[in-house]
């Protein structure tokens, strides 16, 4: 147990829908992290949020939104995404600030058609 | 640009054996390496670390080297076990807590 857990752990959906990822953390953190990984690449990282600020947003399209309500919740709400965005997300958190060691959750699997 | 790379993407490995899987950076600002262990359908788990003020870095079965001047580090697993059947992505930061920058992984296979 990570103590990260992510739903929903796969998704498909069509280009013109709108769905929302959710990740949550037991782990008393500071920072969340939202990663894409595609086949064959390293995980990019997209967004970080620390103390539920946006500290980094890593030239992500718009069509990605993340939120974060609270230091225990992230989220990434998805709308009219093409086919390029299927991938891995994954969340992760950290205690204090950005870098060393991350927790990841175990990711949901986009497939989008 | 890669910043960090894992130019090996498998490496297969008797049971009882030593593993070792290697990364390369370019950034001489990196301070901070880490290794990260993925099962499929799992998030990666954090393995071990290393700071640049040391060269090596041991707990238990599991060692990282690092070599500043080369800009390498590596990861000796000894023995190889089957539950270490597993992506090993290695990922490095600045060390005053800038995001991890991550390589493309190395897909290990203990061969028992």
């Amino acid at each position: 147990e990570t103590g990260v857990t992510q739903t929903p752990r796969h998704l498909v959906m069509g280009m013109t829908n709108k769905k929302s990822l959710k990740c949550e953390q037991h782990l008393g953190h500071n920072a969340m992290y939202w990663y894409k990984q595609s086949a064959k690449k390293p995980l990019e990282l997209m967004f970080v949020y620390s103390l539920e600020e946006r500290v980094e947003n890593n030239s992500v399209p718009s069509r990605f939104s993340p939120e974060c309500p609270n230091s225990s919740h992230l989220f990434l709400h998805l709308h009219t995404l093409q086919p390029e965005d299927s991938a891995l997300y994954l969340c992760a958190s950290a205690p204090g600030g950005a870098g060393h060691e991350q927790y990841f959750g175990p990711g949901t699997r986009l497939t989008v058609t | 640009d890669q910043q960090v790379k894992q130019n090996s993407p498998s490496l297969s490995v008797q049971e009882g054996r030593i593993s070792i899987l290697n990364c390369d950076y370019t950034n001489s600002m990196f301070d901070y390496f880490l290794w990260y262990k993925k099962y499929p359908a799992e998030g990666p788990t954090f393995l071990i670390s290393i700071s640049s003020i040391k060269d090596k870095n041991e707990d238990g079965r599991f060692t990282v080297f690092l070599n500043k001047s080369a800009k390498h580090l590596s990861l000796h697993i000894v023995p190889s076990q089957p539950g270490d059947s597993a992506v090993y992505f290695c990922a490095a930061s600045r060390r005053h807590g800038e995001k991890l920058t991550f390589g493309t992984g190395t897909r290990l296979t203990i061969i028992p």
